[in-house]
């Protein structure tokens, strides 16, 4: 079975530096898609950026990007000119591709806070 | 943004009562899931649906129940409610494209006494 571990309970930053969350898993697929999901304090859960395992370019999103090593199973999410906005709770997701059924597979989260 | 609502936003209710957690979304989307989440904690799927009259249990077990009559609503029910309920619960829907996220609602904050 797929898992994925976020191995940073707690991170902090501050305004306008730059962060790296972490997330790993583990899989024998190859074919398969990951996410970073943003959830602010209760607030809705939205989308930062997606990652496709069949391409080799680092997906980037505005001030977020990936740096994705698919041959050691490490897919961090680097976030540039931290704002005070961008505290909040960040899950690493992970879901089966080709004819799999994709339900997603979450870490247990980083904490992100901005310092001002 | 995702059209995709969930009702209500609280709820505090006593144990022993019958509760459903409406979910609604517009967008047409045939795939829909039900997470349980604790404060602080990760997403566990306890319910999902491909389509109307589809429904599968999830990774973590649930009391819970669904169901799936039309496409645009997936309601999950609680016949009798503990303390052992209270929690976050998360509604999520998605198109069937491979490479398509799942969009989430609000989530509902459930508090059994």
């Amino acid at each position: 079975a797929q898992t994925v571990t976020q191995s940073q309970p707690e991170m902090s930053v501050q305004e306008a530096e730059t962060v790296t969350l972490s997330c790993t898993y583990d899989t024998s697929e190859s074919d398969y898609y990951l996410f970073w999901y943003k959830q602010p304090p209760s607030r809705q859960m939205i989308l930062v950026i997606r990652q496709e395992a069949y391409k080799q370019q680092n997906a980037t999103e505005n001030r977020f990007s990936v740096n994705f090593q698919k041959a050691a199973k490490s897919f961090s999410l680097k976030i540039s000119d931290s704002q005070l906005g961008d505290a909040a709770m960040y899950f690493c997701a992970y879901r089966s591709g080709g004819g799999s059924q994709g339900n997603l597979i979450f870490g247990k989260g980083t904490k992100l806070s901005v310092k001002p | 943004e995702a059209d995709i609502y969930q009702t209500p936003r609280y709820l505090v209710i006593g144990t022993g009562k019958k509760i459903t957690l409406e979910c609604s979304q517009t967008m047409g989307h045939d795939k829909m899931y039900w997470y349980q989440q604790d404060p602080g904690m990760e997403l566990h799927l306890i319910h999902y649906s491909y389509g109307v009259n589809s429904t599968e249990k999830g990774d973590l077990s649930s009391e819970s129940t669904v169901s799936r009559i039309r496409t645009e609503h997936f309601p999950l029910t609680l016949e009798s409610a503990r303390p052992s309920h209270t929690s976050q619960y998360l509604c999520a829907s998605r198109s069937g494209g491979s490479n398509q996220p799942q969009h989430f609602g609000d989530g509902t904050r459930l508090s059994i006494l």
